[in-house]
């Protein structure tokens, strides 16, 4: 089974900062996907980020980036230039490639806070 | 449009009671899953149907009923609510086969048991 942690329940940093959220995961799988979604007050859950395990180059999109360490099972995600917005908790998410059994696992989430 | 919309957005109810939640998707994907946030925001898989057939169901209680009439519908029934299934449930939607394309999630429905 697969497993997804998230070691920092809480976070908190001043705006305009830079924030990394950390995530590891355990899986015998060697295809697999991994996804940073982030669930604002309003409760949707919004899709930030996604890595392919078989992908070397790390995503990034816009102010959003990963260091993905297939190695060492971790996909960190980095947050630039921190915005009042971006208050929410961060799941990191796991993904076998399984046709028709493509469920996702989540990690427990960050609540990250930014501060103005 | 919403692209995954589910009915209603809060349901409160007495312990013992009936109910379903609705939830419908245009995005022409052939799978669609019930999360369930408890609350300690921990999200877990319940059920996942591909083109209407039942193909994960993560050892939830026979109370629930997961129904897909066709599939851009899935609908979750539970008989005898119990306080512990206070929550938040997720409805979402995939296309199979596509690995790499996200859950498009619903806006949650809330459930509270008195």
């Amino acid at each position: 089974a697969q497993t997804v942690t998230q070691s920092q329940p809480e976070m908190s940093v001043q705006e305009a900062e830079t924030v990394t959220l950390s995530c590891t995961y355990d899986t015998s799988e060697s295809n697999y996907y991994l996804f940073w979604y982030k669930q604002p007050p309003s409760r949707q859950m919004i899709l930030v980020i996604r890595q392919e395990a078989y992908k070397q180059q790390n995503a990034t999109e816009n102010r959003f980036s990963v260091n993905f360490q297939k190695a060492a099972k971790s996909f960190s995600l980095k947050i630039s230039d921190s915005q009042l917005g971006d208050t929410a908790m961060y799941f990191c998410a796991f993904m076998i490639s399984n046709f028709g059994n493509e469920k996702l696992t989540f990690g427990t989430g960050t609540r990250l806070t930014i501060i103005p | 449009d919403t692209a995954v919309s589910q009915t209603p957005k809060y349901l409160v109810t007495q312990m013992g009671n009936d109910k379903s939640i609705k939830c419908e998707q245009n995005l022409g994907h052939d799978t669609m899953y019930w999360y369930k946030q408890d609350s300690k925001k921990f999200l877990k898989i319940m059920f996942s149907y591909n083109n209407k057939e039942l193909i994960i169901n993560e050892t939830v209680p026979n109370r629930f009923s997961p129904k897909s009439p066709d599939k851009a519908h899935l609908n979750l029934h539970i008989n005898s609510l119990e306080l512990g299934d206070s929550a938040v449930y997720f409805c979402a939607s995939s296309q199979s086969g596509v690995g790499n394309q996200p859950q498009h999630f619903g806006d949650g429905t809330r459930l509270s048991i008195l």
